[in-house]
């Protein structure tokens, strides 16, 4: 079965650019996130939706960020404009109820020069 | 306010001794669940356990097992007999309120 899918893996992109990335769930899977990985902050949740709503964007940092699940097996993040601070790895997850346990992509790791 | 505290940040073992991991988690929802992740140096995180806030029995599979107290919020996490493919960072997790919360993590390196 294949497992959560994000693209790209590595991006690297000046300051000011936008940046799209993209996940595909695990089908079935009713519950999607994504979290963001650096070394100073850890492991964020940034947003999560629930049969393709946002549910929860209270952990998206600024307005420079948004997200989208246009249906159940798509989802975007975009940061419109990048900045250095961005750079960090971007998980996307995906779970089959509320309960229980998040199925992670391999990430995709940013760099903003 | 930090929901899971992993206060170990790194341990060194050698190959064969067992590792435990300690984690203290906070939440005021009577029904959570806990989780055990690895992020091995290739960068994915892999699931390992799960277990739910109404079953305290602590079990064993494989050269994994797993501590959970209620009383004191507690979910620690051994690995028996350490291998250095074990080396790792292994994060604990609370799962209320549909969001899965992180602790920062604790790195573990396998020496040969």
């Amino acid at each position: 079965d294949a497992g959560v899918i994000q693209s790209p893996r590595h991006e690297v992109t000046e300051m000011g650019q936008e940046v799209t990335l993209r996940c595909k769930p695990i089908s079935g899977h009713d519950y999607l996130f994504w979290y963001r990985q650096t070394m100073m902050r850890g492991l964020e949740l940034l947003i999560y939706f629930n049969n393709n709503v946002p549910i929860d964007d209270s952990g998206m940092p600024e307005d420079r960020f948004s997200a989208k699940m246009p249906n159940a097996s798509f989802s975007t993040l975009k940061i419109q404009p990048s900045e250095p601070r961005d750079s960090a790895v971007y998980f996307c997850a995906s779970s089959l109820e509320n309960t229980g346990e998040l199925f992670f992509g391999e990430g995709s790791r940013l760099t903003v020069l | 306010a930090q929901k899971v505290t992993q206060a170990q940040t790194e341990i060194s073992v050698v190959e064969k001794e067992d590792v435990t991991l300690d984690c203290v988690y906070e939440t005021r929802d009577t029904t959570y669940y806990l989780f055990w992740y690895k992020q091995p140096p290739s960068g994915e995180l892999v699931f390992l356990i799960r277990r739910n806030s109404f079953d305290e029995q602590n079990e064993i599979s494989g050269r994994y097992s797993w501590n959970f107290q209620k009383s004191t919020s507690s979910f620690n996490f051994t690995i028996t007999a350490s291998q250095v493919v074990d080396s790792a960072v292994y994060f604990c997790a609370l799962r209320d309120d549909y969001k899965l919360s992180f602790g920062a993590g604790t790195t573990v390196t396998v020496r040969a």
